[in-house]
């Protein structure tokens, strides 16, 4: 069974910074390419940023180049968002999700919750 | 990429059809077969409901179909039933150099 678990979500001060990990198991997770999608409570869903399978390609979201990074760890089945000069509009639920091409996620963690505030 | 556009809402009475509809441009809706739509309940991660335009992944109802003509792509859910009530996103690709684009969501009612 594929399952995916984010983790790293919490509550950071403006300027400040956090890393979101998201562990992956049930499938061959260096076969496919990953990605971040995050969702304002009550809002739309929006790309974050994908990487390919060896980390080797990775996009962004205008709002979120230069300040985000993500990376993969094949060797731990692992996916990272690592997060820098947050601001209030990054408050959103962040989900994994494996994404098994032309942007299509087929399989979706259950979100981690980041919070932009002073 | 701008946002896709799809209706805030929807309805339709159990057993009846309704469509929902997902607008583009020529650099994603209209440019490639690659239209997904998610389900999402509330308090939910998204589900995949129809990818490729109008594939359904194993375990999807077949009363969920999808089509798309020129910019603009189309969910149809024939036969409503409750566990219909959700909202639904429509995603396209928009070119190898890019990250895909999402619809603003459209809350479906089941009346």
């Amino acid at each position: 069974e594929v399952q995916l678990v984010e983790s790293g979500g919490g509550v950071v001060q403006p300027g400040g910074s956090l890393r979101l990990s998201c562990a992956a198991s049930g499938f061959t997770f260096s076969d496919h390419w990953m990605t971040w999608v995050r969702q304002v409570p009550g809002k739309g869903l929006e790309w974050v940023a994908n990487i390919k399978k060896d980390g080797s390609v990775k996009k962004y979201v205008d709002s979120v180049k230069g300040r985000f990074t993500i990376s993969r760890d094949n060797a731990k089945n692992s996916l990272y968002l690592e997060m820098n000069s947050l601001r209030a509009e990054d408050t959103a639920l962040y989900y994994c999700g494996r994404d098994v091409g032309w942007c299509r996620v087929d399989y979706w963690g259950q979100g981690t919750l980041v919070t932009v505030s002073s | 990429q701008s946002a896709l556009t799809q209706p805030p809402s929807a309805s339709g009475s159990p057993g009846q059809s309704v469509t929902i509809s997902c607008t583009g441009t020529s650099s994603d809706v209209g440019g490639y077969n690659y239209v997904s739509w998610y389900q999402q309940h509330p308090g939910k991660a998204p589900k995949l409901m129809i990818y490729e335009v109008t594939k359904r992944p194993s375990g999807v109802p077949d009363r969920f179909s999808g089509s798309k003509s020129g910019n603009t792509a189309s969910l149809t859910v024939s036969g409503l039933q409750a566990e219909d009530e959700a909202d639904y996103y429509c995603n396209s690709f928009a070119g190898s150099n890019n990250l895909g684009v999402f619809g603003g969501g459209t809350k479906l009612t089941v009346l």
